[in-house]
């Protein structure tokens, strides 16, 4: 199975905009689908995004995903940060028996 | 509005079964695929298992394949997760999720509040 290395945090000042990255060990990250999920203290999961770069409804456009396979990886951006985006974000994708694997997750300071 | 109610905190020692349940309103329950992820204390999210209630098609973590029950009940539009014997290990949050969006086994966009079960002698 392959692994999804992302870094343990990031921080960046409000209204700035700020990269997480996720990287696929082995395979192609274009192979399947990459989703971010946002988990902030106390709450459970929020999902920001689907499908490498599908925001669900309710989600601002603040948020966006995207792959690169050059790098093999997945990012997702947040611009015009809020003291609100302040959380743990995963990623999260699949292998081909549809087993999921998580990111180790990367939290965000807004400061 | 789409809503999955999860069943209250647990409090269990080592040893003992428990079955937690998450139930589904606001959506075609059986239609979508439904799963748990574990949180252990101060740790990140952990994919346990995912069911497909139309037909009870069931895919397992290998890491908790033979160590946790995944089932559904369509006509209830509930999902359970049980343990036949609980170890202190288990302690954590457990997050029940669906996919009402892709019809596919492959992500959650609905997440439930979490169940707390804490094993202790």
């Amino acid at each position: 199975n392959f692994m999804l290395t992302q870094p343990h945090s990031v921080s960046e000042s409000p209204g700035k905009t700020v990269t997480i990255s996720c990287t696929r060990s082995s395979g192609s990250i274009a192979s399947n689908y990459v989703q971010w999920y946002q988990l902030r203290p106390g709450s459970s999961p929020t999902t920001v995004i689907y499908e490498d770069n599908q925001r669900p409804s309710g989600v601002p456009d603040r948020f966006s995903g995207s792959i690169d396979s050059s790098s093999n990886s997945a990012s997702l951006t947040i611009s015009g940060l809020r003291t609100e985006d302040e959380a743990e974000y995963y990623c999260q994708s699949y292998d081909i028996s549809s087993h999921w694997v998580f990111g180790g997750g990367t939290k965000l300071t807004v400061l | 509005e789409v809503q999955l109610v999860q069943s209250g905190a647990a409090v269990k020692k080592p040893g003992e079964s428990l079955k937690i349940s998450c139930k589904g309103s606001g959506y075609t329950f059986s239609s979508c695929y439904i799963g748990w992820v574990r949180q252990m204390p101060g740790k990140g999210l952990e994919w346990m298992g995912i069911i497909y209630p139309g037909d009870s098609d069931t895919r397992y973590s290998p890491s908790f394949q033979g160590q946790v029950t995944i089932s559904a009940d369509k006509s209830i539009s509930t999902a359970y997760l049980q343990w036949s014997s609980l170890k202190a290990s288990d302690t954590a949050m457990y997050y029940c999720a669906a996919n009402s969006l892709t019809g596919e086994p492959s992500m959650f966009d609905y997440w439930g509040p979490g169940t707390l079960v804490t094993v202790s002698s």
